[in-house]
């Protein structure tokens, strides 16, 4: 199966830029789909191909993928940005699933 | 509005079956690819299965795979998870999931979830 690696944890003041990765073999290759989660609540879309911002998604979100990872940028932090973040692709390689990674906790100091 | 609503969850003993159902509103189901994603207490999505847009393919996760079955009646604007030999390992809340088209691509929205513990 195609593996997605991300950080654990990233942690950022707020005002700063926040920066998660979404690490895989070629990755950019593929299209990257990011999820913002809060506690308690359902996974939301904050960026679909690669860049791509939903309607409804603040223009602090922004994302890029190249090489062997992808990146999630979050500008001018706010502390409602403190949530779990997943990147997730299709795996189409052989068998047609879905990937997603193990997640990276912000946490807004 | 889209929604999502998901049922069926609860309380089973090791080797049991429950069969979790979603109900579809605000859109065309047939129109859209559909997927149960998991997170077990504490952990990250998984994803378990998805149903193409017409029912006809379906695909699963090894660690599913035989024991689940993904099914959607677009009549019924409804999407199902039958669930057998459910194990420990299973329990997790349940997320209905809709993909953006037929082709698959990035999930738009997504239920509230539904609780599945397996225990004795």
């Amino acid at each position: 199966s195609y593996v997605l690696t991300q950080p654990p944890s990233v942690s950022v003041a707020p005002g700063k830029t926040a920066t998660i990765t979404c690490g895989g073999n070629n990755i950019g290759s593929n299209t990257v789909h990011w999820y913002q989660q809060r506690p308690g609540q359902a996974p939301v879309l904050v960026i679909s191909y690669d860049s791509d911002r939903p309607s409804g998604i603040s223009e602090r979100f922004s994302g890029s993928n190249s090489g062997n990872t992808a990146t999630l940028t979050i500008s001018r932090v706010e502390a409602g940005d403190e949530a779990d973040y997943y990147c997730q692709v299709w795996d189409r390689s052989s068998v047609n699933r879905v990937e997603f990674g193990g997640g990276t906790k912000l946490t807004v100091l | 509005e889209v929604q999502l609503v998901e049922s069926g969850g609860g309380l089973v003993q090791p080797g049991g079956s429950l069969r979790l159902s979603c109900a579809a509103s605000g859109f065309t189901l047939s129109n859209h690819l559909m997927l149960w994603v998991r997170q077990a207490p504490g952990k990250g999505l998984v994803w378990v299965a998805h149903i193409s847009s017409d029912g006809t393919s379906t695909s699963y996760a090894d660690s599913v795979k035989a024991r689940f079955t993904v099914s959607r009646d677009n009549a019924r604007s409804a999407l199902f998870l039958q669930m057998n030999s459910l194990r420990v390992d299973d329990t997790a809340v349940y997320y209905c999931v809709r993909s953006f088209d037929s082709r698959g691509g990035e999930f738009d929205y997504w239920g509230q979830g539904t609780l599945v513990t397996v225990s004795s």
